[in-house]
């Protein structure tokens, strides 16, 4: 099974400044990578899928990058309604999705 | 509009079973593989079983194999969840993902709580 560890756990961000999350894979998973959103009380919200092609109606400033391990996800100006948790998750080699633990992008 | 609706959530005691629904709308729920993911409180995402678009293909996280049973009925446009011989480490969220190799719509989820 591939183990997804991401970093930092928690990312601490002013509003309108620019936050990187990363995301790495025990082993090679190729571009067969998806970021999510989940904010509290709500459901996981896809974000990203092939690791840089932004789901509909997600914003540019939005972005994934990387391939093979190490993977990033950036929000470029981060707005109120970004601050939440979000998740990175595998699919090259299924069953089991498994997702990274998550990064939580909390108001500096 | 796509929306996924779980129900069947609540409180049971070790041991015992719960039966999770998941209705469908705003797509052609028979085209589409389904998954369960569930997520314990203050805790990460954990994928637990999904089935495809013909019901006959169907897997499980080592966690809940043969304990949860996975299926479908397409003519109720329904995705079900049957867990049996629950554990307190069951409880959780239990979110209802439409996709095959990652969720591109979810379910606002139902809580399963396993308690005495």
């Amino acid at each position: 099974e591939i183990v997804m560890t991401q970093s930092p756990a928690t990312l601490s961000v002013s509003p309108g400044e620019r936050a990187t999350l990363s995301c790495r894979a025990s082993q090679s998973v190729s571009s067969n990578l998806v970021w999510y959103q989940q904010k509290p009380g709500q459901a996981p919200r896809l974000l990203i899928y092939g690791a840089s092609t932004r789901a509909t109606g997600i914003p540019a400033r939005f972005s994934g990058s990387g391939s093979g391990t190490e993977f990033t996800l950036a929000i470029s100006s981060l707005q109120s309604e970004d601050f939440a948790v979000y998740y990175c998750q595998q699919y090259y080699n299924w069953p089991p999705w498994t997702f990274g633990q998550g990064t939580k992008v909390e108001i500096k | 509009e796509v929306q996924l609706v779980e129900s069947g959530g609540g409180l049971v005691q070790p041991g015992g079973s719960l039966r999770l629904s998941c209705a469908a709308s705003g797509f052609t729920f028979s085209n589409d593989e389904m998954n369960w993911v569930r997520q314990a409180p203050g805790k990460g995402l954990e994928w637990i079983s999904y089935i495809s678009s013909s019901g006959d293909t169907t897997y499980y996280a080592d966690s809940v194999k043969g304990r949860f049973t996975i299926s479908r009925d397409d003519a109720k446009n329904s995705l079900f969840l049957q867990m049996n011989i629950l554990r307190a480490e069951d409880t959780a969220v239990y979110y209802c993902a439409r996709g095959w190799r990652y969720g591109t719509q979810w379910g606002q989820g139902t809580l399963v709580t396993v308690s005495s």
